[in-house]
């Protein structure tokens, strides 16, 4: 079975400082992994994919997350933190042998202060 | 303008009064899903549909309902609701049922259950 673990609940930075928000996966086949992201009163919206192939994954708004392997991590990044990226950030993976199933963790409150 | 459309937006309702969420996608997308979000727990699958007949179970389809007969709606039906399943409720539809990503979410339903 599939689950996807987010350690930590929130994520404190100061606008300007790298960002970086963790996940990590369990599947048992090649796994499909996400990001999502939920603004504060608004709907979730798609940040980027890992299917197959390189390891670093560039998605929208800036964010790049890097897949790894061997410690089955799927850790998004932003250089450079901005105020408007305070929201709550969701991983999520698709087990390569489970098509339609898919799980979410419980997500990291991501907070950015001037 | 491309988009899921959920209604109703906000229902109060009292335990075991039936009630049809409905979902509507303009994207002529092969899959759908609906999901739960609860605080701590992230976004919770309940169903999902590969495509038009074809629904399969989630992570928590008891006690919900749903059905697929046309391709662009994917109502969520709950036939006896209780207070446990007061939640915010999110559908979500994809082009792809391969790959699923990226999923396009709804606007969202708070459902609360006395």
């Amino acid at each position: 079975a599939q689950s996807v673990a987010q350690p930590e609940d929130q994520v404190n930075v100061a606008e300007g400082n790298p960002l970086t928000v963790k996940c990590t996966y369990s599947v048992s086949g090649n796994p499909y992994l996400f990001w999502y992201v939920q603004y504060p009163n608004r709907g979730l919206q798609f940040l980027l994919k890992y299917i197959t192939g390189d390891n670093l994954v560039k998605g929208s708004y800036g964010f790049e997350a890097e897949f790894n392997k061997s410690q089955t991590s799927f850790h998004l990044k932003k250089p450079s933190a901005l105020v408007s990226d305070s929201a709550l950030y969701f991983c999520a993976v698709r087990d390569g042998g489970s098509w339609g199933k898919l799980q979410f963790g419980a997500g990291t409150q991501v907070v950015v202060t001037p | 303008e491309a988009q899921v459309t959920q209604n109703p937006r906000y229902l109060i309702t009292v335990t075991g009064k039936k009630l049809t969420v409905t979902c509507s996608q303009n994207m002529n997308h092969e899959y759908m899903s609906w999901y739960r979000q609860d605080p701590g727990l992230g976004l919770r699958q309940i169903y999902y549909s590969m495509n038009v007949e074809v629904t399969d179970k989630g992570d928590v389809p008891e006690g919900y309902k749903v059905s697929r007969k046309e391709k662009r709606n994917f109502p969520l039906i709950l036939e006896s609701p209780s207070p446990n399943q007061t939640s915010l409720y999110f559908c979500a539809s994809s082009l792809s049922p391969v790959d699923l990503g990226p999923q396009y979410f709804g606007p969202g339903t708070r459902l609360l259950v006395l």
